[in-house]
Formats: C-alpha cells, structure tokens, sequence
C-alpha cells in the first residue's frame, strides 16, 4: 500500500512568490492535515480537510490556503512568500477527520525562501 | 490552553543504555497521547499511543504509560540501539470530530553511539 507523497520533495523560491504544495493520501484516507515544521517552532498544525471541505484550521495568516480535491488529494498554496516561511510542509492522511491523533506523514516538502 | 512539554535534547547515549524521554503536558479534558518518530530525511511515523489514563502504550521495545496524576507520558527503552537514532515528538490529540487536532512538542532528538 502506498503512502503518503508529496511533491515536490525541496523547492526554493524568492520572497513575494507564491508557492503551491501537492499531497496524496493513502488510498482509501479521506482525510489530509498539513503542517509547518521549523527549528525554532517546532510542529505546528496549520489545516485539516475533510471531504473537500476545511474543517479545522490553526493560527496562520490567510497568506496560506488549501483544499481538497474530490479524490482526496490536497494542495496548500503560500501567497507572498516571507523568508520565514521556510520551513519543512509535512502532509498527513487518515481514515476519518482526525481519527483520533493517529496521522500516517509524508516524507514532507522542504521550501527554502530566499 | 493545550500543550505538550519535553525535556530538551540532544540526548546522547551509548549502544544498550536505557532511555527515558521525559513528556508532560497541560489539556483541557481528556486527551490521548502519543509519541512519534522522526528519522533523518523522513516524515513522522506513529510509534505508540495511549486513550486514557494509566494505559501503557508500547512498540518496537519502547513504552510509555499515560500518568494523568502527573499529566506525564515518558518514553522508555530498555536497551537502545544505533537505528533507534531519531527526534522524538510527544504528542496529545484533544476534541472529537471537526474540533480535534494533535498539539506537538517541541521534539527531542536521540543520538546512539556503538
């Protein structure tokens, strides 16, 4: 069973670009969590969605969007890009919304903004 | 508010030392809790996981048992080895449905040495 991809693995980009990030969940997970990971914040939970719809979202700036696609693939989009947003964008699927904490990750996008 | 506290890192151990990560952390309710690994160059994987109070979750020679008296989930090893080189991230999912979502710590990272 295949896991969880993403692409691309590493981009960079410069600040003021704008920047779009795929993620397919394993097959048969309807849902798809995104999060930034950076040195100095750690993990943060940035969307999840559901069934093509948004159903939780954490603290970012509206700069950064998503959504989902009726064969449960997923995008984020990062407009305006600012050099701290450089960080490692990791993907996770689940069976259900939420599924109770237990998240199957990619391998992550790495995004450098220069 | 909700939030997960690990002891720093990098810790360092040798081949077959024991391990103990220590987690606490602050919920409102009763979250579940779960510790996940990263490897070098890898997304996160679910490595155990507890629902309620006094579980002990376990996997792959690794334990930690949900101490809600001392809001605690320590992961332990008996006997660590060189691949069990990673970051370790605890963490709690809180809510139920469209509301829940897995709150990180900060990560602490294991270096095993022959």
């Amino acid at each position: 069973k295949a896991g969880v991809t993403q692409t691309p693995r590493y981009l960079i980009k410069t600040r003021g670009q704008q920047v779009t990030l795929s993620c397919s969940p394993i097959s048969g997970h309807r849902s798809v969590s995104w999060y930034q990971q950076t040195p100095g914040q750690g993990l943060q939970f940035l969307f999840e969605y559901f069934s093509e719809t948004q159903r939780n979202k954490g603290n970012f700036p509206g700069r950064f969007s998503g959504r989902q696609f009726s064969n449960s693939r997923s995008e984020m989009n990062v407009s305006t890009l600012e050099l701290g947003d450089s960080a490692l964008y990791l993907c996770a699927s689940s069976l259900g919304q939420g599924s109770d904490g237990e998240l199957f990750f990619g391998e992550g996008s790495r995004l450098t903004v220069l | 508010g909700n939030s997960v506290t690990q002891m720093e890192g990098p810790v360092t151990l040798s081949e077959e030392a024991f391990l103990t990560i220590n987690c606490t952390y602050t919920a409102t309710g009763y979250p579940s809790l779960f510790w996940y690994v990263q490897y070098p160059g890898e997304g996160l994987q679910l490595l155990l996981k507890a629902t309620k109070a006094d579980d002990k979750g376990s996997n792959k020679g690794f334990e930690a048992t949900y101490r809600k008296e001392t809001t605690s989930f320590h992961l332990e090893k008996g006997s660590v080895q060189v691949s069990d080189s990673a970051v370790y991230f605890c963490a709690l999912f809180i809510g139920s449905g469209n509301t829940g979502k897995l709150i990180f710590g900060q990560g602490t990272t294991l270096q095993v040495k022959p």
